[in-house]
């Protein structure tokens, strides 16, 4: 069954440094999300795109952060300079014409 | 505003046994979906019902939505310990909202 892959699993990061989360979603959805999650909280939504551009985001994602599909497969999410408050598990997401999203496994953010 | 306010926030039931979570959201919604996250791992949908419908079978999951008091129910019949995990409602809304907005979840533990 085709599936969202999400590298890394983990990533430790000084504060102030930029990481770049990387997705590779399902090769035929048109849609494509980030969430994130921090410990035993709430699944929350940091942005959606479509069609090459975004096309809504949460109050989290300002302009620290930035989203890029560089080619026909990936789907980045780059955090400029991170803040000990960006550690979380950031999950990407993708979904076709049907309204169901499938997730990948996500990649634990530390900022230290 | 909050989304998709699940309760009991945990529930420990024995194996064999159902398990009925419940849902809450503030807002008008297009349709209302029920995932499923084991520890440490992305999310898995499970059902997606529609603000039309009122239930909605799917093996062992029931889900029901009761758009005048914005609430909906997931009831899994003959619980297994593999059910263990954290289950999340997320809502739709109308119009070209794209994202999906999740609540806390509700913790079920199926005890052997």
């Amino acid at each position: 069954e085709p599936e969202v892959t999400q590298t890394p699993s983990h990533q430790v990061t000084q504060m102030g440094q930029e990481v770049i989360l990387r997705c590779v979603p399902i090769s035929n959805h048109l849609y494509f999300y980030w969430y994130r999650q921090i410990l035993g909280q709430k699944v929350e939504f940091l942005v959606s795109f479509y069609n090459n551009e975004i096309s809504e985001k949460s109050e989290i994602f300002d302009d620290q952060f930035s989203v890029e599909r560089p080619d026909g497969s990936n789907f980045t999410l780059k955090i400029r300079s991170t803040k000990l408050e960006d550690s979380a598990m950031y999950f990407c997401a993708s979904a076709g014409q049907g309204e169901k999203l499938f997730f990948g496994s996500g990649t634990q953010l530390s900022v230290l | 505003s909050q989304q998709g306010e699940e309760d009991p926030q945990a529930l420990s039931i024995q194996e064999g046994e159902n398990a009925t979570m419940n849902c809450s959201y503030k807002t008008s919604i297009n349709n209302l979906q029920w995932y499923r996250q084991n520890s440490g791992r992305g999310l898995v949908h499970l059902i997606l019902i529609r603000s039309n419908e009122r239930e909605k079978h799917s093996g062992r999951l029931r889900v029901t939505l009761d758009t005048s008091k914005k609430s909906s129910s997931l009831l899994i019949t003959a619980s297994r310990a593999a059910d263990t995990a954290s289950y999340f409602c997320a809502t739709k809304g109308g119009g070209s909202n794209y994202k999906l907005t999740f609540g806390k979840g509700t913790l079920l533990t199926v005890n052997p």
